[in-house]
């Protein structure tokens, strides 16, 4: 069965702190790999996309890797505004782009 | 700002009731999706809709139904709704073939009680 599991469930770091989200998948034909942000009572937005092994993008303080298993978000020196959940989403290789997405990562950054 | 809004924003429902909920996709994008996100959980696919087809869905049971319109927005139905129905209801819309690159509006809190 296709299954998204992320980890820690909760991050708390002060300001400037650097770490690590990870994100774990079990997916037959992975199409693509993608990482939202969702912050309180809204939509998720969406902010990377990876598609093979090795693939690696940057936004500002993050930056997201993609391996066979696993993608990890990085945020370096991260600020109050961070602060939000991080949703990790597998595309899969069916005939219609059904989305499976994790139960996300509450990143909580202190001043 | 990404152009999905969805009506209402809020919504409380008695258990057994019928709801209708909205959205209107981003100007352009013609393949819409479904999902409930229950609290502290990651969304669950309910159902996409393409050129006015239903083109997938996930594990909810038929009285999840739903209707995409010429010009792309889009209605989710359900019926006989039970307690654990309560939920953040969320549209997304993206172009053709980036079903997974979508915009997603600001939801529809559903509460039944």
């Amino acid at each position: 069965e296709d299954q998204v599991t992320q980890s820690p469930e909760a991050l708390r770091l002060q300001e400037g702190e650097s770490s690590s989200l990870n994100c774990s998948y079990t997916v037959s034909g992975l199409r693509g790999l993608f990482w939202y942000r969702q912050d309180p009572g809204k939509g998720p937005e969406f902010l990377f996309t990876l598609y093979s092994a090795g693939e690696e993008k940057e936004k500002e303080r993050l930056k997201a890797t993609l391996t066979k298993k696993e993608s990890f978000l990085h945020i370096t020196a991260p600020k109050p505004e961070d602060s939000a959940t991080y949703l990790c989403a597998v595309q899969a290789g069916t005939s219609y782009d059904k989305v499976i997405f994790g139960p996300g990562t509450s990143l909580s950054v202190i001043p | 700002e990404t152009g999905v809004t969805q009506s209402p924003t809020h919504l409380i429902k008695t258990r057994g009731q019928q709801v209708t909920l909205r959205c209107s996709s981003q100007s352009g994008h013609n393949t819409v999706s479904w999902y409930q996100q229950a609290l502290g959980q990651g969304p669950q696919f309910i159902f996409q809709y393409y050129r006015e087809e239903e083109n997938g869905r996930g594990n909810f049971p038929p009285r999840f139904s739903g209707l995409q319109f010429p010009n792309y927005s889009s209605e989710l139905n359900v019926n006989a709704l039970e307690l654990d129905d309560s939920a953040l209801y969320l549209c997304a819309s993206s172009p053709t073939g980036r079903g997974a690159e979508a915009f997603f509006g600001q939801g529809t809190r559903l509460t039944v009680v």
